[in-house]
């Protein structure tokens, strides 16, 4: 059963605008949530985290939004950008350890 | 440069033969993982280990091995009982202790083909 889920498969947005990624779990004992960049054949990069006594963390254009009664999480870039286009993961570790779990990922396509 | 490295890049296995994937960390990590990586799909984790000489099935343990003789490498061995060993493989590691929330780095990925 999957405790970390990305329900959009896929996202097309056009540069300059806001791209929306979404993220839901169902585990509540996750107390810390990672977004991850990743191209084609290559590994996954770090993009921006928030720990779960936050409900915002924000990096440049990068927005992580943490909403815990819901179980939901968001990334939110601004202005998106023809090199945002990958496929994000997010996820999620316990209080007790550093495990990554991981949803199925969003590939974002951002049309110049 | 201090980083996580994974080794081939590509490999290619006959059906019914053992493969060993390699993992080199000079981050000074505790931490190392495994994941695997199908088309289309998230990361799933196979073995992890937090400490040399030990090491926890992840959720898809079943026909893979692995040992953690030295802090620096977890190497991966894919044995002929993983039904379904074509797949993207990633290594990570992190660093544990008192600051905890901290991300995993992640290697480029060896991607192995059954033939």
């Amino acid at each position: 059963d999957q405790q970390v889920k990305q329900n959009s498969p896929s996202l097309s947005v056009q540069e300059g605008r806001i791209s929306i990624l979404n993220c839901d779990y169902t585990n509540s004992m996750f107390d810390y949530f990672l977004w991850y960049k990743k191209y084609p054949a290559e590994g996954p990069t770090f993009l921006i985290s928030i720990s779960s006594i936050k409900d915002k963390n924000e990096d440049g254009r990068f927005t992580v939004f943490l909403n815990k009664s819901a179980k939901h999480l968001s990334l939110h870039i601004v202005p998106s950008q023809p090199g945002d286009s990958a496929v994000y993961f997010c996820a999620a570790s316990l209080y007790a350890g550093n495990m990554l779990t991981f949803g199925g990922g969003t590939r974002l396509m951002v049309k110049p | 440069d201090g980083g996580i490295t994974q080794s081939p890049k590509y490999l290619f296995r006959k059906e019914g033969q053992n493969v060993t994937l390699s993992c080199e960390q000079n981050l000074n990590h505790d931490a190392m993982y495994w994941y695997r990586q199908d088309p289309g799909q998230g990361l799933r984790l196979i073995y992890y280990s937090q400490i040399v000489n030990d090491f926890q099935k992840g959720d898809i343990a079943e026909g893979y091995s692995v040992s953690r003789e030295k802090k620096e490498s977890f190497p991966l061995t894919v044995t002929s009982a993983q039904k379904n060993p074509t797949a993207f493989y990633l290594c990570a590691s992190s660093p544990l202790g008192e600051d905890r929330n901290t991300e995993a780095f992640f290697g480029q990925g060896t991607r192995l083909t059954v033939v």
